[in-house]
């Protein structure tokens, strides 16, 4: 079956920095994305991954490595806006895309 | 104004009754999505739409219809609600089924009672 795992919370500090994992098990690989989602809002877009290695992005990164089914989110510089929830989703063979739970980010001053 | 709007955003309605919620994008986006989410599950995809006039089933499309006549609006429609259809619904575009952002729209709040 497909599988996408996430922790289901984590907690960091303003100004620090932490890492979110995500390992995932489907049927084909056609990139893995991550969203971000505020509490009552819609998920918006964060970073595409299709090769392995690291993108940068401003204050976010996203690590994929498809050898070991591997992603993870790195957020530096933590604000208290970046308090949401934090979605894993890869594309499967047939361009469906296949979501974690997430993983609810809380920044604590 | 530009974007994806899904209408109405809070509905409450009971058990068996039929219930249609509206997406709508101003994009000429190809593709459309309906999800639901709940606590504790990933998103996960009801129904999908290529163009125009075509539709498949996605990860859960029991109860569950849809239609597509133009290709700014992707209704979803409960045929006849049950309380495991609460839930948020997602609607979502994008401009091509290859890896591409899928944009949402603000999300429609259900309750079956």
């Amino acid at each position: 079956g497909q599988n996408i795992d996430q922790p289901t919370e984590m907690t960091a500090t303003e100004g620090a920095i932490v890492q979110i994992n995500c390992t995932y098990q489907t049927s084909g690989f056609n990139g893995l994305f991550w969203y971000q989602q505020h509490a009552g809002e819609a998920p918006t877009f964060l970073s595409y991954n299709v090769l392995d290695g690291l993108e940068e992005k401003g204050r976010f990164s996203s690590f994929l490595s498809r050898s070991k089914g591997y992603s993870y989110l790195l957020l530096k510089e933590l604000q208290m806006k970046d308090s949401a929830s934090y979605l894993c989703a890869v594309m499967d063979s047939n361009y469906q895309l296949i979501w974690g739970a997430g993983t609810k980010l809380i920044i604590k001053p | 104004d530009a974007g994806i709007t899904q209408s109405p955003r809070y509905k409450i309605t009971e058990t068996g009754r039929q219930v249609t919620l509206m997406c709508h994008q101003t994009w000429s986006h190809s593709y459309m999505f309906w999800y639901r989410q709940d606590l504790g599950h990933g998103l996960r995809l009801i129904y999908y739409s290529a163009a125009a006039d075509i539709t498949d089933k996605g990860e859960v499309p029991d109860g569950y219809v849809v239609s597509r006549s133009k290709t700014e609006n992707f209704p979803l429609t409960l045929e006849s609600a049950t309380r495991s259809q609460t839930s948020v619904y997602f609607c979502a575009s994008s401009e091509a089924a290859e890896p591409n952002e899928q944009f949402f729209g603000p999300g429609t709040r259900l309750t079956v009672l």
